[in-house]
């Protein structure tokens, strides 16, 4: 079975500052996806980056991007320029496919608060 | 437009009700899934279905119970034997995009309160 653990149920940064979310999992298939969600007050879950396991250059999206550690099972979210629009629930997730379909195990969340 | 569409977006049921959740989709995905979501955890996997007529158990079925008759349809029931239903439900669709990728798609969810 495969754990997600995000050890920070909370964080705060300044507008247009630089926070990193933490991630560690625990699996033992070689073939996965790790993912990070946002989801906002609409509680609409927002897909904000993916990385492929055996992909060894981090992922990045504009302003998001990845620290992608497989030996040591981390899979780090880093925001930079923070905007007031990134407040959020922020998911880690690793996702294995299964025939048709994949399962998804998420973790706890942290909830990220941009002020000004 | 494409997408997922749950409803309604807020329901309310009394104590001892069965209640069920809509979920459907017009993306053509063969895959469906339904979570659970409680204040200050992930969310949680109840049952998925990779084919019509077909369905599998998640991590917490107990007290749930679904149907998958049409591709676009996967309707959720929260049965009175469910000990805690009040959550957020959501519903997601995937399709394999490339290698062995298969994404999720969510839909808006539906806040389920049992009173």
């Amino acid at each position: 079975a495969q754990t997600v653990t995000q050890s920070q149920p909370e964080m705060s940064v300044q507008e247009a500052e630089t926070v990193t979310l933490s991630c560690t999992y625990d699996t033992s298939e070689s073939n996965y996806y790790l993912f990070w969600y946002k989801q906002p007050p609409s509680r609409q879950m927002i897909l904000v980056i993916r990385q492929e396991a055996y992909k060894q250059q981090n992922a990045t999206e504009n302003r998001f991007s990845v620290n992608f550690q497989k030996a040591a099972k981390s899979f780090s979210l880093k925001i930079s320029d923070s905007q007031l629009g990134d407040t959020a629930m922020y998911f880690c997730a690793f996702m294995i496919t299964t025939g048709t379909a994949s399962k998804l195990t998420f973790g706890t969340g942290t909830r990220l608060q941009v002020t000004l | 437009d494409g997408g997922i569409t749950q409803s309604p977006k807020y329901l309310f049921r009394k104590e001892g009700q069965n209640v069920t959740l809509s979920c459907e989709q017009n993306l053509n995905h063969d895959a469906m899934y339904w979570y659970r979501q409680d204040p200050g955890q992930g969310l949680r996997l109840i049952y998925y279905s990779q084919i019509v007529n077909d369905f599998q158990k998640g991590d917490i079925a107990e007290g749930y119970s679904v149907s998958r008759e049409k591709k676009e349809s996967f309707p959720l029931t929260v049965t009175s034997a469910q000990k805690n239903p009040t959550a957020f439900y959501l519903c997601a669709s995937s399709v394999r995009t490339s290698g062995s990728l298969n994404e999720q798609f969510f839909g808006p969810g539906t806040r389920l309160t049992v009173l």
